[in-house]
């Protein structure tokens, strides 16, 4: 079946440096999605992409969808404490159901 | 906007015990409602796919007589938990999509279970 794996899984930075999370599928997707988990709390929708290499920004926040439509990126530039939790990418293919892929956690040391 | 709510927030419960759970979309219909399970420090699962009206359709591995799903009106989906055991301990999460084959997916706040 369809998988879709994050790497890596755990990432450690300190305050203000860039961090990236990397998204593979093993199928064409139709679309990649973003979210972001706090601890003990919900996926909390970021964005969606949908065009081959599409770019997407969001202050601090790059996402970048890849020219096949199997990977994707997401980075963060000049990390804050507030960026702290898993970043999740999750995928959507034929069936439309998400996919979601292994999860990133992001510590942030301040 | 589109905000679903999950009902209760938290349960205890002792083994072999039911436990429903709710999920609502409070200002929008929802003609598809997803229930994932979260293990600790894993990812969301899909457990299945809830459509109004008609049976639920179960993931490869998700027994449907244990995880009772009934989607009766087009804004409230629940998912019951029946004979809960130890390992039935988990965040369950649903999600709402508001019309067929659109792509994005209004995740509820998250019920987590406890089996004792």
């Amino acid at each position: 079946g369809q998988q879709v794996m994050q790497i890596p899984q755990y990432q450690h930075v300190q305050e203000g440096e860039d961090f990236t999370t990397y998204c593979n599928s093993s199928t064409t997707l139709s679309n990649i999605q973003w979210y972001k988990q706090r601890p003990g709390g919900h996926p909390v929708f970021l964005i969606q992409l949908v065009k081959s290499g599409e770019v997407k920004k969001q202050k601090r926040l790059t996402f970048q969808f890849g020219e096949a439509k199997k990977n994707s990126s997401l980075h963060i530039t000049a990390t804050q404490t507030t960026d702290v939790g898993t970043y999740f990418c999750a995928g959507s293919g034929a069936t439309n159901k998400l996919i979601f892929g292994t999860g990133t956690l992001l510590a942030v040391q301040p | 906007g589109a905000v679903v709510s999950q009902h209760p927030s938290w349960v205890i419960c002792k083994s072999g015990t039911s436990v429903k759970i709710e999920c609502r979309s409070l200002d929008f219909q929802a003609t598809t409602m997803f229930w994932y399970r979260q293990f600790p420090k894993q990812s969301l699962m899909l457990m299945a796919t809830s459509n109004e009206g008609s049976k639920a359709t179960y993931e490869q591995g998700v027994e449907k007589d244990k995880f009772l799903i009934n989607h009766a009106s087009l804004t409230l989906s629940t998912l019951t938990v029946t004979s809960a055991h130890p390992e039935d301990s988990s965040f369950y999460i649903c999600s709402a999509r508001k019309r067929e084959r659109a792509e994005t997916q209004y995740f509820g706040p998250g019920t987590r279970l406890l089996v004792l």
